[in-house]
């Protein structure tokens, strides 16, 4: 079946380093690409998407890249600020009617001041 | 998490009891699913509709049985609970046309004894 694998499952970086976490997916007909932030206790919220036709996309300190050949996405924090700690997961979606997703097992990001 | 309303948000089940975890959205989605979060697993789908009266498997389907009865209301019923089950389920939703932007709940906690 369809599968993502993330990496790492932690990360631990300095206020103000650059935060890099990468992802592969299995499914030649995902064409969606979500990364979701999630806090203790809370759903998941979406922070950033990208789209099969895409390469890259960026808004403010966050960005994602995808390599379709490759099977492979990866998001970008710079400036990482203490409030950036948390679960972040990526996903892929479910074929091409991109209905539901599958996730990735997540990466717990720590941000120390 | 504004439209996806989940409940119950805790629930503690006796091992073979049954019960429906209910979601339901104002947003005029057509697409819904259900996942369950466990420790270091990430998300996993369960199961998931493209519309009502239409429903199919994900990655965790077994244990578990879904209707979509109308388009706003998607729940999710455990007809003999099992220890295993015991996890925090999410219900989200999206709708076609909007590129796949997908809405979670704020997530049902529940525990097996």
């Amino acid at each position: 079946g369809e599968n993502v694998e993330q990496h790492p499952s932690t990360l631990s970086v300095q206020e103000g380093d650059s935060a890099v976490i990468k992802c592969t997916y299995s499914d030649s007909a995902s064409n969606y690409f979500p990364w979701y932030k999630q806090e203790l206790g809370k759903g998941p919220q979406l922070i950033i998407d990208i789209r099969s036709n895409v390469g890259e996309k960026k808004d403010q300190r966050i960005a994602v890249t995808l390599n379709k050949t490759a099977k492979h996405f990866s998001l970008h924090i710079t400036e990482t600020q203490p409030e950036d700690s948390a679960v972040y997961f990526c996903a892929a979606s479910k074929g091409q009617a991109g209905t539901a997703l599958i996730f990735g097992k997540g990466t717990t990001l720590s941000v120390s001041s | 998490n504004a439209g996806v309303t989940q409940t119950p948000k805790f629930q503690v089940l006796k091992t073979g009891q049954s019960m429906t975890l209910q979601c339901a959205q104002d947003m005029n989605h057509e697409y819904m699913s259900w996942y369950r979060q466990d420790p270091g697993m990430g998300l996993r789908l369960i199961h998931y509709s493209v519309g009502a009266g239409i429903t199919d498997q994900g990655e965790v389907p077994n244990g578990y049985n879904v209707s979509r009865s109308t388009t706003e209301d998607f729940p999710l019923r455990l007809l003999s609970a099992a220890p295993s089950q015991t996890s925090v389920y999410f219900c989200a939703s999206m709708r076609s046309s909007s590129g796949n932007t997908i809405y979670f709940g704020e997530g049902s906690w529940l525990t097996v004894v």
